[in-house]
């Protein structure tokens, strides 16, 4: 049974330019949320999506915005690069928005270093 | 929203015990823990629902009290492996966002 995967691993951008980070959800949930881990701190909401719409949104700008496809995998898109982007980004999937109180499952989380 | 867990660090001897708080400004929805090594991701342990109900690992307890907006985690008989950053994360509704935890890193030593 695979769990949440996210590509890529690590990422080297530089400041102005765009990144997409890609997740794939555990089999069998249907929702995905993404979430930034600045280094030493906990993980702070980004967004989530659930039938391909975004249903909730943390306190992030316009420049990160993301998408859901038919088969729940997520892209997680941020323009305009800041230096202050530069941390790991988990993706977490579940089944369910949070309302049946079910956990959240993590990956790995991508490694973005702005430059 | 963010909650506050106490203490933000602990360190233990193996087979001590340790509790780690969290305690939220507002009303609680539900309440998860989830421990999560360096360099790692983070990695559920329980869920703490409003009216009582619990999911979680065998080997992990913790409480719920709604009227304090409070959890408390209880780590018994520590081993090494339960090493890591304890972050509780919290909903205020079924429909709310979930905020994580201020986070608590515990190290237990031989």
């Amino acid at each position: 049974d695979a769990g949440v995967t996210q590509s890529p691993t690590h990422l080297i951008k530089t400041r102005g330019q765009q990144v997409t980070l890609r997740c794939s959800p555990k089999s069998g949930h249907d929702t995905v949320s993404w979430y930034q881990q600045a280094l030493g701190q906990g993980p702070q909401f980004i967004f989530q999506y659930y039938e391909e719409e975004e249903r909730q949104r943390g306190n992030f700008p316009d420049r990160f915005s993301g998408h859901q496809f038919p088969n729940y995998s997520s892209e997680l898109n941020v323009n305009a690069l800041l230096l202050g982007d530069s941390a790991l980004y988990l993706c977490a999937s579940s089944w369910g928005t949070g309302a049946l109180g079910q956990p959240q499952h993590f990956g790995d989380g991508t490694r973005l270093s702005i430059l | 929203q963010q909650p506050v867990q106490s203490p933000q660090a602990v360190i233990l001897r193996e087979g001590e015990d340790a509790v780690i708080n969290c305690s939220s400004s507002k009303a609680l929805y539900s309440v998860h823990w989830y421990r999560q090594k360096h360099g790692e991701a983070p990695v559920f342990l329980m869920i703490l629902l409003k009216g009582g109900e619990q999911k979680g690992h065998d080997k992990i307890s913790a409480s719920f009290n709604e009227k304090k907006q409070q959890s408390s985690l209880y780590l018994t008989a520590s081993q090494l492996s339960y090493s890591g950053t304890y972050f509780c994360g919290t909903r205020a509704s079924a429909r709310n966002q979930f905020y994580f935890g201020t986070g608590t890193s515990l190290t237990v030593i031989p």
